[in-house]
């Protein structure tokens, strides 16, 4: 079975600097998708990225950059430019790849990211 | 283009009584998933339904059961509240395609906030 561990349970970042969030993952699948996920207080998962196993390249979403080791097993999240709104729970989510997979997500347990103005 | 709905907000019940959650997906997807998220973990898979069947389940009792309608919607049942059932209770849907591994992104409602007393 697949598991998905963040071994940070906070993290604070003053605005404007840069951060980075851990996780790690367990599989022996050689296809898979990662993902980050946002939940702010308001309760709301939101896809911050996404990055497909097979994909050497390292996913970009403006601010929001991944560093994906696949042979390491880790994909660890960096914020650029920190602003206030960036203030959430932080997960990490594992899913297989496969025609006969249903998308379910596996998620770690979370980091909490404080921004300091 | 209304995102994924879920009904109440929040409920409270008491410890042995039923209890059903409602979740619209978004426009557009045919796919439900449920998830189960105590305070302060990450999201845990409970079942997907596509087609008004059950496609995959995770590993919670029989007391949780669920339902999809023609229209895509979806219930989720739970029977006999235990205390431990205290939890926000997150919908996702999306589009079951035969590319990219089988579905498409997950798009979460807001959740419903379940307390068991």
């Amino acid at each position: 079975a697949q598991t998905v561990t963040q071994s940070q349970p906070e993290m604070s970042v003053q605005e404007a600097e840069t951060v980075t969030l851990s996780c790690t993952y367990d599989t022996s699948e050689s296809d898979y998708y990662l993902f980050w996920y946002k939940q702010p207080p308001s309760r709301q998962m939101i896809l911050v990225i996404r990055q497909e196993a097979y994909k050497q390249q390292n996913a970009t979403e403006n601010r929001f950059s991944v560093n994906f080791q696949k042979a390491a097993k880790s994909f660890s999240l960096k914020i650029s430019d920190s602003q206030l709104g960036d203030a959430a729970m932080y997960f990490c989510a594992y899913r297989s790849y496969g025609s006969s997979n249903t998308g379910k997500l596996i998620f770690g347990q979370g980091t909490t990211l404080q921004v300091k103005p | 283009d209304a995102g994924v709905t879920q009904s109440p907000t929040h409920l409270i019940k008491t410890r042995g009584q039923q209890v059903t959650l409602r979740c619209s997906p978004k426009s557009g997807h045919d796919t439900v998933s449920w998830y189960q998220q105590a305070l302060g973990q990450g999201p845990q898979f409970i079942f997907q339904y596509y087609e008004e069947e059950e496609r995959q389940r995770g590993n919670f009792p029989d007391r949780f059961s669920g339902h999809q309608f023609p229209n895509y919607s979806s219930e989720l049942n739970v029977n006999a509240l235990l205390l431990g059932d205290s939890a926000l209770y997150l919908c996702a849907s999306s589009l079951r395609g035969a590319r990219q591994g089988g579905t498409y992104e997950q798009y979460f409602g807001p959740g419903t906030r379940l307390t068991v007393t």
